[in-house]
């Protein structure tokens, strides 16, 4: 158990539909990273905050968002699914910028 | 980030040590070398990490060579459940932990 954790495990919802991803750091840790994986594209960086502020994106689509709140949770807003957003969702966090990261348990995005 | 080249895939009979070979060649002063496993769908896990002196953790041992162009991780006993995909990962210190760039990794299959 990495300490990081990931609400919901599983989600199936519609094209065209909005959804929210939740994660949860592990305690004291300030940095939050999302990561999307799809069978065939790997682990792909998409956007990371540190206390609050974003500090990095990777290859993030518009049509997503995240943001991190006061108490260090972090939440990615995916809006007009397609279904090749279907994949798993990583969230990771570490101490500081420069620290290893741990990964959570993902949430399986289903979108049909 | 220094690019790194990882054979596909291994096998390893169980209780045997597993050697999982990287070549970063192009790794500069400043770079360390990390590694992490994904059991599969599961999150990705930190296992080590080192800079020029062998690293050993309670998971495994990192030897990196001389100069600094190869590394090789060693799980000492490798059980059923080491059965993974292995990520070699080369960034500079003082960078964004969560923005590594995964590769395609090792694909180790501990056999009985």
């Amino acid at each position: 158990d990495s300490g990081v954790t990931q609400t919901p495990k599983h989600l199936i919802t519609a094209t065209g539909q909005r959804v929210t991803l939740r994660c949860s750091p592990r305690s004291g840790d300030l940095s939050v990273y999302w990561y999307q994986q799809s069978l065939d594209q790997g682990l792909q960086f998409l956007i990371q905050y540190y206390n609050g502020e974003e500090r990095a994106k990777g290859n993030i689509l518009e049509r997503f968002s995240a943001q991190q709140f006061p108490d260090l949770h972090s939440e990615l807003n995916l809006s007009s699914l397609e279904l090749g957003d279907s994949a798993l969702y990583f969230c990771a966090s570490s101490v500081k910028m420069n620290t290893e990261a741990f990964f959570g348990q993902g949430t399986r995005l289903t979108v049909v | 980030d220094a690019k790194t080249t990882q054979p596909p895939s291994m096998d390893c009979a169980e209780g045997r040590a597993a050697n999982l070979p990287c070549n970063h060649s192009t790794i500069s002063g400043n770079e360390y070398v990390y590694w992490y496993r994904q059991i599969h769908s599961q999150g990705p896990q930190y296992i080590i990490h080192g800079l020029k002196n062998n690293e050993t953790n309670e998971m495994a041992s990192l030897i990196i060579t001389e100069d600094r162009k190869s590394s090789t991780l060693i799980l000492p006993h490798a059980t059923l459940r080491d059965t993974a995909v292995y990520y070699c990962i080369v960034r500079p210190i003082n960078t964004n932990a969560g923005k590594s760039t995964f590769g395609d990794g090792t694909t180790l299959t501990v056999k009985p």
